[in-house]
């Protein structure tokens, strides 16, 4: 079965770094880009940028660029998000999907709140 | 590319048919051939769910009462018999032009 597990909700301040992740499992991790969407309380989806697992190549949502960064660790089939220095307004879900002609599995989600 | 949906939100007797639409500001046809064009239902509380791929194909296991159509700019999704399990936010997607981008959502509710 495939499948995408997200790291456990998160509590941090307003400046502090965070990395969540999102393992792959059933199927072959570098032949499927991985995308993350955002999505802030009571909103819509955003999508924030891609990664290719086979050479890490990513691109981003200028609306995201360089606010964060998409990585990857093939060996262990998992992919990241980080950030070094969150703001109040990155208080959201943050859901990791895999492309197969569009978005067609995605993970669980990981709830991260930024407050003081 | 921006995709708008109509209408907002929708309240469905059970039983009876919904639509929504989704139109984009460019159009989805790919250099390949394919319209990468999803839809997608978020049920309370849960992570999206992909039901439609490249405008018509339903992803396995989605009940055959959920279609995709339309070309170009312009997409359907229709339920033929809404039940009370289709309660939730649907969202299209485009996935033809690199910034993928989300309509604004439909919220599907019972009457």
């Amino acid at each position: 079965e495939v499948q995408l597990v997200q790291s456990g909700a998160e509590v941090k301040k307003p400046g502090e770094s965070l990395r969540i992740s999102c393992k792959g499992s059933g199927y072959n991790f570098t032949n499927y880009w991985i995308s993350w969407v955002r999505q802030m309380p009571g909103k819509g989806l955003e999508w924030m940028g891609r990664l290719d697992p086979s050479d890490s190549y990513s691109n981003y949502n200028p609306s995201f660029q360089g606010h964060v960064t998409i990585s990857v660790d093939k060996s262990i089939s998992t992919a990241y998000l980080q950030w070094s220095s969150l703001k109040a307004s990155d208080t959201a879900i943050y859901y990791c999907a895999r492309w197969d002609d569009g978005l067609g599995c995605w993970g669980q989600g990981t709830l991260v709140t930024v407050s003081s | 590319v921006v995709m708008t949906q109509s209408p907002l939100s929708l309240s469905v007797t059970l039983g009876q048919p919904a639509s929504i639409s989704c139109r984009s500001s460019q159009s989805l046809l790919y250099s390949d051939g394919n319209t990468y064009l999803n839809w997608f239902q978020q049920r309370p509380g849960q992570s999206p769910r992909r039901l439609i791929y490249k405008v018509s194909n339903r992803d396995s296991g989605v009940p055959d009462r959920f279609s995709g159509s339309g070309s170009g700019t312009d997409f359907t999704l229709k339920i033929s018999r809404v039940e009370a399990e289709d309660v939730g936010v649907y969202y299209c997607m485009q996935g033809t032009h690199w910034l993928l981008t989300f309509g604004g959502g439909t919220k599907v509710e019972i009457k």
